[in-house]
């Protein structure tokens, strides 16, 4: 059994500051963990993937993650926040290898202000 | 890098008539696809697991003949919204994996916006 937990619907942060996205995650297994982002009507896009190597993941845009198995988090943070990171965040966990059933977090609306 | 292609892309049909989507891996072969519904506002929800050559798995709550998954080929998974009604207006997603790639992580279609009236 697997399952996520996207602490926070909505996160507002102004332009330059830092962005945390926090994602807490549950598995019987050992985990793989992803962070994806949806813009609104689209598709998702993969920002960054953790597959049991460095725990600490370095993503597109600047985005990072650092998979912490004693906290079993998976937090997604950013040092400077930018107008276009305003979307859809979701943080997802599947068991590591072959094709296995893949769980989305509720996900997160993070939302950048100038 | 892996390209998920879905189509169309928006889709506007009456109640009572059956609306087929279907997604394609362009540059890879994906034995097996998965199949999302957005409701506004919320989550991606699996709604079953493709898989060539062989019957769909589908996610308790599903109907199976409602949702009609075909995946005939190693590049090519359709889903078939039959009878459709306004509850079924949605936004479907599919996705699949590269089995060649030498990472783990999942590419996804564009989504088709599904409007029953």
């Amino acid at each position: 059994a697997q399952s996520v937990t996207q602490l926070d619907s909505h996160v507002s942060v102004s332009e330059g500051t830092p962005v945390l996205l926090r994602c807490n995650y549950s598995s019987s297994y050992s985990p793989s963990l992803f962070w994806y982002v949806q813009h609104p009507n689209k598709g998702l896009q993969l920002l960054l993937k953790y597959t049991s190597a460095a725990t600490l993941v370095k993503g597109i845009n600047g985005f990072e993650a650092e998979f912490k198995k004693s906290e079993t988090s998976f937090h997604l943070t950013k040092p400077s926040a930018h107008m276009s990171d305003t979307t859809e965040y979701y943080c997802v966990v599947t068991q590591s290898g072959g094709y296995q059933k893949v769980t989305f977090g509720t996900g997160t609306k993070l939302q950048v202000i100038p | 890098g892996a390209v998920v292609s879905q189509h169309p892309s928006r889709v506007i049909c009456k109640s009572g008539t059956s609306v087929k989507i279907e997604c394609r891996s362009l540059d890879f072969q994906a034995t097996t696809m998965f199949w999302y519904r957005q409701f506004p506002k919320q989550s991606l929800m699996l709604m079953a697991t493709s898989n060539e050559g062989s019957k769909a798995t589908y996610e308790q709550g599903v109907e199976k003949d409602k949702f009609l998954i075909n995946h005939a080929s190693l590049t090519l998974s359709t889903l078939t919204v039959t009878s459709a009604h306004p509850e079924d207006s949605s936004f479907y997603i599919c996705s699949a994996r590269d089995p060649t790639a030498s990472f783990y992580g999942y590419t996804f279609g564009s989504g088709t916006r599904l409007t029953v009236v």
